[in-house]
């Protein structure tokens, strides 16, 4: 089964900072990545997909994340961080090649703290 | 439009009580999916449907039933509440995905905080 794993379930960045959240995932064939976000007493919302050639995918809210196939990661970054980038965020991976969004599986979030 | 709203916001059950969390959607989506959300355990999917009057299993359907009567709707059930139900419990839907390699965004609806003493 495929699964993805966070690295750190806490992160903490001073505003203006760089903001990197780690997600490797173990597959041996490449699938479909994804970071939702979660800001407080909300639900989760796409930022960002990787399901092309297009190895760096640009997001909503200025952040990107690089597929690397040697390194099986997907990290999430964003150069500079605000205080309203304060949210869980969570990686996700589909199998590529079968239908079906239930197909989806979550990893377990990191919570990004941003220091005023 | 309003997406995907699920009612009631917040609920407390005794153990052995049943209830049922309603989820509603108005993108004319295809599916639905209902996931809990536990600290440390990500969002583990519950049961979905790919269709008016159909349900599927997901990671972790022991103990909850569904149903979709109708495409707008589809209803999560717990008969007999356990502790071991408290959870946050998201409602989401999306367009259908039948060919293979495509995805389609889950929107997700605000939750529903469930506490089961």
């Amino acid at each position: 089964a495929q699964s993805v794993t966070q690295l750190g379930s806490h992160v903490s960045v001073s505003e203006g900072a760089l903001v990197l959240l780690r997600c490797n995932y173990s597959s041996s064939v490449p699938p479909y990545l994804f970071w939702y976000v979660q800001y407080p007493n909300q639900g989760l919302q796409l930022l960002l997909k990787y399901t092309s050639a297009a190895t760096l995918v640009k997001g909503i809210n200025g952040f990107e994340a690089e597929f690397k196939k040697s390194e099986t990661s997907f990290h999430l970054t964003k150069p500079s961080a605000h205080m309203s980038d304060a949210a869980e965020y969570f990686c996700a991976v589909k199998p590529r090649g079968l239908f079906g969004n239930e197909k989806l599986t979550f990893g377990t979030g990191t919570r990004l703290t941003i220091i005023p | 439009n309003a997406g995907v709203t699920q009612t009631p916001k917040f609920r407390v059950l005794k153990t052995g009580q049943s209830m049922t969390l309603l989820c509603a959607q108005d993108m004319n989506h295809e599916y639905m999916y209902w996931y809990r959300q536990d600290p440390g355990m990500g969002l583990r999917l519950i049961h979905y449907s790919v269709g008016e009057g159909t349900t599927a299993k997901g990671e972790v359907p022991d103990g909850y039933n569904v149903s979709r009567l109708k495409k707008q709707n589809f209803l999560l059930g717990l008969e007999s509440a356990a502790p071991s139900q408290t959870s946050v419990y998201f409602c989401a839907s999306s367009n259908a995905s039948r060919l293979a390699g495509t995805y389609y965004e889950q929107y997700f609806g605000p939750g529903t905080r469930l506490t089961v003493t």
